[in-house]
């Protein structure tokens, strides 16, 4: 069975622009989470997305948003760019809902820098 | 979230058993325990977890203290593929919807 996938794994970008990251669970996961990786802050939850709903949210401003798709695939957007968002954006999926006993598997990630 | 609390940073030789603390003294009795980790140039990933009884699977072994306030992580032959980021958390046992809260986690070095 395929892992999660995410594209692109990298990508340079300046500041204002924004950028489209996109996330492909495991077959039949149904829930999307999102995670930004930096050195300084550590893994930080962004959203979870679970049948196209936005059930969960962290604490970043509004400039960070995602959708899901039907097919469960998943896309996270930033708007206006700051130097501060260069980061490692992690994508996890899991079956359901994420339940206490339930695992997530994570993509690779998609390296953002920020110029 | 109830907060965990590891070393920053342990060393092993290879093929010697390693034993990774976590105290986790807020726990909640719905609170599962999992344990992640993170290779080098790659996403975490799920080692292991538990509620109440010790735990085996293929990678690593989970020892649960009977209070729950603490747990560790067995790794029982150190290998070098086993040198990462280990981090312990804590899942609320309801619908937790997806969040995992990592903390800094303890950097294992491995010495061949």
């Amino acid at each position: 069975k395929a892992g999660v996938t995410q594209t692109p794994r990298y990508l340079i970008k300046t500041r204002g622009q924004q950028v489209t990251l996109s996330c492909s669970p495991i077959s039949g996961h149904r829930s999307v989470s999102w995670y930004q990786q930096t050195p300084g802050q550590g893994l930080q939850f962004l959203f979870e997305y679970f049948s196209e709903t936005q059930r969960n949210k962290g604490n970043f401003p509004g400039r960070f948003s995602g959708r899901q798709f039907s097919n469960s695939r998943s896309e996270m957007n930033v708007s206006t760019l700051e130097l501060g968002d260069s980061a490692l954006y992690l994508c996890a999926s899991s079956r359901t809902s994420g339940r206490g006993q339930e695992t997530q598997y994570f993509g690779p990630g998609t390296r953002l820098l920020v110029l | 979230d109830a907060k965990t609390t590891q070393p920053n940073s342990m060393e092993s030789n290879e093929e010697e058993p390693v034993h990774l603390p976590c105290n986790h003294s807020t726990i909640s009795g719905t609170d599962y325990i999992h344990w992640y980790r993170q290779l080098p140039s790659q996403g975490p990933e799920y080692v292991i977890h538990g509620l109440t009884s010790n735990v085996n699977n293929r990678m690593a072994s989970l020892a649960i203290a009977e209070d729950r306030k603490s747990s560790t992580l067995i790794l029982h032959r150190a290998t070098l593929r086993d040198a990462a980021v280990y981090y312990c958390i804590l899942k609320f046992g309801g619908t937790s919807y997806g969040k995992l809260t990592f903390g800094q986690g303890t950097i294992l070095t491995v010495h061949p």
